[in-house]
């Protein structure tokens, strides 16, 4: 079965800052999509970036860029410029072709004015 | 586009009881998703729908639970003879295909 790792459970960057939350996976498969999805504090879980394992480029959406190594079984996101509504709980998540999604335990952001 | 809608935000019942939750998907997406989140944990996946049909179940869907989804529209989620161990956020995605999966707000489950 398919599992996903988030090993840090909670990360602290101050405003305007970088940070890196990181992401391993466990497929026997080739072909299949990761993502990263924000829910704040209880609010809708969003969709933030995705990649799709075939790309060997890494995906970018703005200050959200991701950091994909397929033969380490690898997906880091990487939060550029930090902002106080980027705190939230972030997940790592894999998907199969167009089947369900398998989340990671989480992260949890927080942002420091 | 109105988003996944969700009913209701919260349901408080004792144990023992029955309950069913309501999801609306975005209008025009044929695959519908149900997911259980315990605190502080990600969600884990318990059915999915394309159009009408059932297409897969989780053994975390236990006897208990039984979902539908008449006419390929909204879907509900019904729980018998509700346990402590039920108490979750019980989260709805929809997605047209393979496309990315949008959420809704959740439905809050506590069990007294």
């Amino acid at each position: 079965a398919q599992t996903v790792t988030q090993s840090q459970p909670e990360m602290s960057v101050q405003e305007a800052e970088t940070v890196t939350l990181s992401c391993t996976y466990d497929t026997s498969e080739s072909d299949y999509y990761l993502f990263w999805y924000k829910q704040p504090p209880s609010r809708q879980m969003i969709l933030v970036i995705r990649q799709e394992a075939y790309k060997q480029q890494n995906a970018t959406e703005n200050r959200f860029s991701v950091n994909f190594q397929k033969a380490a079984k690898s997906f880091s996101l990487k939060i550029s410029d930090s902002q106080l509504g980027d705190a939230a709980m972030y997940f790592c998540a894999y998907r199969e072709y167009g089947n369900k999604l398998v989340f990671g335990a989480g992260t949890i952001l927080r942002v420091k004015s | 586009d109105t988003g996944v809608s969700q009913d209701p935000r919260h349901k408080i019942t004792k144990r023992g009881q029955n309950v069913t939750f309501r999801c609306d998907p975005i209008s025009e997406h044929n695959r519908l998703y149900w997911y259980r989140q315990t605190l502080g944990q990600g969600p884990e996946f318990l059915t999915y729908f394309q159009n009408e049909a059932q297409l897969e179940k989780s053994r975390l869907l236990s006897d208990r639970f039984s979902a539908e989804r008449p006419k390929g529209s909204f879907s509900t989620l019904e729980i018998q003879r509700t346990e402590q161990g039920d108490s979750a956020m019980y989260l709805c995605a929809s997605s047209r295909d393979h496309q990315p999966q949008h959420f809704g707000d959740g439905t809050r489950l506590s069990i007294l």
